[in-house]
């Protein structure tokens, strides 16, 4: 069965870089059908995607966010992970990351992301 | 702001049924495919509809998923009050070129 866990500092200052990781257990993060993603979601707020990686390194961001953003991936390890620069109160959040499927159809676009892992909290406080 | 908007809330009795729509426009909805997701108090979201109108494995038929034009709608029937929860709608917007959820909406079982 396909899990996914979160890790890294419950609490980061501002100004400087939040970081997490996702351990993928169960399936190979290598596999070429599944592309991998991180969500955020801001206390009592909506959910927001914050980037997408492929095994091979292919990355996309929400271009909101794309010039803090970093998506990174370890095939050796399982693993991929998040690094967003220059963090303030407004990053505050819980994480998620999940597996996402992406297809094309034509013109049209298939995605869907599941499963997701737990969340972390990431407060960001001086 | 999000490009897809939901009603903020529904609420109704159990054993009725709900609708819930989310609304875009020929960027997102219009010309890609929608997902749903559940999210429980206090917990992660939870894949319900892909494709438009797809269950995964083990969504029961109560939950269903359309999509006509630029708005789609999630329909729950036989409410029951484990279907409390938060529900996101989510596509790819294909102008501003990344994935869009939905504002959420609060269904309660009164």
């Amino acid at each position: 069965q396909l899990q996914l866990q979160e890790s890294g500092p419950g609490l980061v200052k501002p100004s400087e870089t939040l970081s997490l990781t996702c351990t993928v257990s169960g399936a190979s993060i290598s596999s070429a059908n599944y592309h991998w993603g991180w969500i955020r979601q801001p206390p009592e707020k909506g959910l927001e995607w914050i980037g997408t990686i492929y095994y091979s390194g292919s990355t996309y961001y929400n271009p909101s966010l794309k010039s803090r953003v970093t998506v990174s991936i370890d095939t050796s390890k399982n693993q991929f992970s998040l690094k967003l620069t220059s963090v303030t109160a407004a990053d505050t959040a819980v994480y998620y990351c999940a597996r996402q499927i992406i297809m094309i159809r034509g013109d049209s676009i298939f995605n869907w992301f599941d499963p997701w892992g737990e969340g972390t909290l990431v407060t960001v406080s001086s | 702001q999000s490009v897809l908007t939901q009603p903020p809330s529904i609420s109704a009795a159990p054993g009725q049924k709900v609708t819930i729509s989310c609304s875009g426009s020929s960027s997102n909805i219009g010309n890609n495919y929608v997902s749903w997701y559940q999210q429980l108090p206090g917990t992660a979201p939870k894949l319900l509809i892909y494709d438009n109108n797809k269950r995964p494995s083990g969504i029961p038929d109560r939950f269903s998923g359309s999509k006509s034009g630029t708005s789609a709608t999630l329909g729950i029937t036989g409410l029951q009050t484990g279907d409390e929860a938060d529900y996101y709608c989510e596509t790819w917007d294909s102008s501003l070129s990344f994935y869009v959820f939905g504002t959420g909406t609060k269904v309660t079982v009164l």
